[in-house]
């Protein structure tokens, strides 16, 4: 069974500070990655999303790595502003096409950020 | 997100009371989803839909039921065989099958979520 992890839970950091929150799987057969942010109370917003054949993904401030043969994927976080504090949840969907479960994500527990002024 | 409502936004329920939460979208997005979200834990599924008048249970389906009579609306029920229903429920679309963008193929979209507490 896929189990996603997300470390750390928590992070605290100074304004400007580049930052990097990380995320690992078990199951290195996956059809994509997705980061997600969640303010508090709030839906999720999706991110990025990388196909299992990308090496990264970026948008904005943002840059996402996946090295699959690892289970690993990294979201990397430019110049940091008090207005990204948000928990950054990342899932993973199996590479499966058809059947119960193909559309179904795993999802970490989330790294809590706090970015200080 | 953007075209996707779920309403109410809190909910207040009393012990043996079945409840239904709404969850409406208007993008045309063939899939939904229900998730569950408890403090300190990831979200986990409970049921989703691929395609209308079908549905599939998730990790978490005992004491839920939902329908899916109509592409835009994906209600979900917590019954009162819900021992522990109090928690985050978010629903999600995506779309299924080959799409234009591949991007937009895979990628799945929430709505704002709800509130669900027993009194």
């Amino acid at each position: 069974k896929q189990e996603v992890t997300q470390i750390p839970a928590a992070l605290s950091v100074p304004e400007g500070e580049n930052l990097v929150l990380n995320c690992s799987f078990t199951d290195s057969a996956i059809y994509n990655l997705q980061w997600f942010r969640q303010d508090p109370g709030k839906g999720l917003t999706s991110l990025l999303l990388i196909q299992s054949s990308q090496r990264e993904q970026t948008s904005g401030r943002l840059n996402a790595s996946l090295d699959k043969s690892s289970g690993r994927s990294t979201l990397y976080i430019a110049a940091s502003q008090p207005g990204d504090s948000a928990t950054y949840l990342c899932a993973v969907r199996p590479r499966r096409y058809s059947g119960a479960g193909s559309y179904q994500l795993t999802f970490g527990k989330g790294t809590k950020l706090s970015v200080i002024p | 997100d953007g075209g996707i409502t779920q309403s109410p936004k809190y909910l207040f329920r009393k012990e043996g009371q079945n409840v239904t939460l709404s969850c409406e979208q208007n993008l045309n997005h063939d899939a939904m989803y229900w998730y569950r979200q408890d403090p300190g834990q990831g979200l986990r599924l409970i049921y989703y839909s691929q395609i209308v008048n079908d549905f599939q249970k998730g990790d978490i389906a005992e004491g839920y039921s939902v329908s899916r009579e109509k592409k835009e609306s994906f209600p979900l029920t917590v019954t009162s065989a819900q021992k522990n229903p109090t928690a985050f429920y978010l629903c999600a679309i995506s779309i299924v099958g080959r799409a234009v963008a591949a991007r937009s193929y895979n990628e799945q979209f929430f709505g704002p979520g709800t509130r669900l507490t027993v009194l």
